[in-house]
């Protein structure tokens, strides 16, 4: 089955500072590839994914790039701001709903 | 109008206990899944369901079934709990199968004791 590694565990940047968390996977027949963020006591919401017909993919603050060859794929958040702590998990999963796996999540703090 | 409501948000019971948490989704999506997170907050996807059908059924304990009377509910009954058991709870539901983006409820809190 699937198996999802994620880096760092924990992040600490500094308020205005790039973050950046990577993720990678097992399957080659993975091709949907979500982030999630969760904030401390509340749920999982999805941030950004990218697909694998898709190297890169942005939205404002955050991106996400993949390479389906090394089977690796990173977000990117630039600028980053305290509400922007949380812990955020990367996934992968394929066209079938089978092996969605989340990563074990990085602990990203944002410090004023 | 919550999209996706779970109940209890707490629920605390003794070992060897049965104890069901209800989902119901008003996003008119297919499919549903139950995940489990633990302590050191891993999100471990236990079951899915679309249109009713068990999709997912991962290496989980069969103490666990998962039940849906239709298409926008699907509860998670826990037999004969055991301390391991206590973790958060999250149900979701998505448009289809894994590749949609998955609304999560508010999670309920299982402490076993």
């Amino acid at each position: 089955g699937e198996n999802v590694e994620q880096h760092p565990s924990t992040l600490s940047v500094q308020e205005g500072d790039s973050a950046v968390i990577k993720c990678t996977y097992s399957d080659s027949a993975s091709n949907y590839f979500p982030w999630y963020k969760q904030e401390l006591g509340k749920r999982p919401q999805l941030i950004i994914d990218i697909r694998s017909n898709v190297g890169e993919k942005k939205d404002q603050r955050i991106a996400v790039t993949l390479n389906k060859t090394a089977k690796h794929f990173s977000l990117h958040i630039t600028e980053t701001q305290p509400e922007d702590s949380a812990v955020y998990f990367c996934a992968a999963a394929d066209n079938y709903g089978q092996n969605f796996v989340f990563g074990p999540g990085t602990r990203l703090s944002v410090l004023p | 109008d919550t999209a996706v409501s779970q109940t209890p948000k707490y629920l605390v019971t003794q070992m060897g206990n049965d104890k069901s948490i209800k989902c119901e989704q008003n996003l008119g999506h297919d499919t549903m899944y139950w995940y489990k997170q633990d302590s050191k907050k891993f999100l471990k996807i236990m079951f899915s369901y679309n249109n009713k059908e068990l999709i997912i059924n991962e290496t989980v304990p069969n103490r666990f079934s998962p039940k849906s009377p239709d298409k926008a509910h699907l509860n998670l009954h826990i037999n004969s709990l055991e301390l391991g058991d206590s973790a958060v709870y999250f149900c979701a539901s998505s448009l289809g199968l894994a590749v949609y983006e998955q609304y999560f409820g508010p999670g309920t809190r299982l402490t076993v004791t």
